[in-house]
């Protein structure tokens, strides 16, 4: 597969535990943010989105929270499967159009 | 519903050589952004066109161009390739709407681009 990123931070878990991946974005004027799930191989798989009018929000196993005061998004995933072995991406909507500023990614490890 | 679609998936080019890649967007998605990933740089915003107009640019030299056509569909292009320029290269559509600047954007499989 290709790699995604070198030296990325890793989080490992065991099947059935919770996972939170954290990320800092950097500009606080920034009203739009979404965490991605890229598989080797494949492109980015958009997972949940947030406005900045909000504060939390969740879907299907997964919760984002933003907290605006300290310019901090994370991912919670519920029960974590070894399918949810990926890597983890953070973007925010900052300067315009459709532009996304992308973390550097986690790698989420799942183990049996 | 298609995803969004790319191609060609691989490409193999020869430093100074130029190349162009296609992008297709989900149907009904008038906004196409790009995206250019590597190992050192991860994902980095190249431009995004909606309805034929660029409306925004990422810093990129100029090397780097696109288009989008009346159908949505988009390509790029990248004249006088630079080892450096080896990358996998994403384009992500989304619906797009006049004045809104943000909204779910979806992915394809992306282009290898490996310049020797």
């Amino acid at each position: 597969g290709e790699s995604v990123g070198l030296h990325l931070p890793t989080l490992s878990v065991q099947e059935g535990d919770n996972s939170i991946i954290n990320c800092a974005y950097s500009n606080s004027a920034s009203d739009y943010f979404i965490w991605y799930k890229q598989e080797s191989g494949k492109g980015p798989q958009f997972i949940i989105d947030i406005r900045s009018n909000m504060d939390k929000r969740q879907g299907q196993r997964v919760t984002v929270l933003l907290n605006k005061t300290v310019k901090h998004l994370s991912l919670q995933i519920a029960a974590t499967q070894p399918g949810d072995s990926a890597v983890y991406f953070c973007a925010e909507n900052s300067g315009g159009y459709n532009k996304l500023i992308f973390g550097a990614g986690t790698r989420l490890a799942v183990h049996p | 519903k298609a995803g969004v679609t790319q191609t060609p998936r691989y490409l193999i080019k020869t430093r100074g050589q130029q190349v162009t890649l296609s992008c297709s967007p989900i149907s009904g998605h008038r906004s196409v952004s790009w995206y250019q990933q590597t190992p050192g740089q991860g994902l980095q915003f190249l431009f995004e066109y909606f309805s034929e107009t660029q409306r925004n640019k990422g810093n990129f030299p100029g090397r780097f161009s696109g288009r989008q056509f009346s159908n949505s569909r988009s390509e790029m292009n990248v004249s006088t390739l630079e080892l450096g320029d080896s990358a996998l290269y994403l384009c992500a559509s989304s619906k797009g709407y006049p004045g809104l600047s943000s909204y779910e954007q979806y992915f394809g499989p992306g282009t290898r681009l490996t310049v020797t």
